[in-house]
């Protein structure tokens, strides 16, 4: 009963370097969600996906790409790192007519 | 635009009181859904507790239960019988009915203390 998984944990990057965060749901949701959470600022949402093949632009999407090729994955890159992007990540899923989201462990993720 | 703001960025409980967490949202929609998330140390996000804007009833879940004023906007939980295991930090959350966007506060983190 794996649910939400996230690889990797944590990471630590260098100003510039790219990488790839990874969800995998396996409760076939149609829904996907990344998100970032900073001390005193909530999760603000970066990018969604409502079904294989779309995604959509959340709040704050500047410096990150996604994709889901396929309906259980759903991949969040970092094309050149900032330290603004410093921050622990979250993956959630839901299925469309049900409104609980299911929440991967979070990323956390430091760019020095 | 819609909003959910926690004023609350701290709270203390003795152990086997009760305390209230406070949550006010915005929104111009009629159909929607607020949620209350507990996020332990471990980081994972966990529903504690939902509420259909529709029921006029309060949900309870055990020792937690929320107070839903929909005229003024406020969501606040309550947690009776505080336990040690209730420290961790809670998000409030709502949901447009239909759409796909949760919006998250700002988070409250409570201690409980022995």
């Amino acid at each position: 009963n794996a649910g939400v998984t996230q690889t990797p944990k944590f990471r630590v990057l260098k100003t510039g370097q790219s990488m790839t965060l990874l969800c995998a749901q396996d409760m076939n949701h149609e829904y996907m969600y990344w998100y970032r959470q900073d001390p005193g600022m909530g999760l603000r949402l970066i990018h969604y996906s409502v079904g294989e093949g779309t995604t959509a632009k959340g709040e704050v999407p500047d410096g990150y790409n996604v994709s889901r090729l396929k309906k259980q994955n759903f991949l969040l890159g970092l094309e050149s790192a900032a330290p603004s992007q410093t921050s622990v990540y979250f993956c959630a899923s839901r299925q469309g007519a049900v409104t609980e989201a299911f929440f991967g462990q979070g990323t956390r993720l430091t760019v020095v | 635009a819609q909003t959910v703001t926690q004023s609350q960025p701290e709270m203390s409980v003795q152990e086997a009181e009760t305390v209230t967490l406070s949550c006010t949202y915005d929104t111009s929609e009629s159909d929607y859904y607020l949620f209350w998330y507990k996020q332990p140390p471990s980081r994972q996000m966990i529903l504690v507790i939902r509420q259909e804007a529709y029921k006029q009833q309060n949900a309870t879940e055990n020792r937690f239960s929320v107070n839903f004023q929909k005229a003024a906007k406020s969501f606040s939980l309550k947690i009776s019988d505080s336990q040690l295991g209730d420290a961790a930090m809670y998000f409030c959350a709502s949901l447009i009915s239909g759409t796909y966007k949760y919006i998250f506060g700002t988070g409250t983190r409570l201690k409980v203390l022995a």
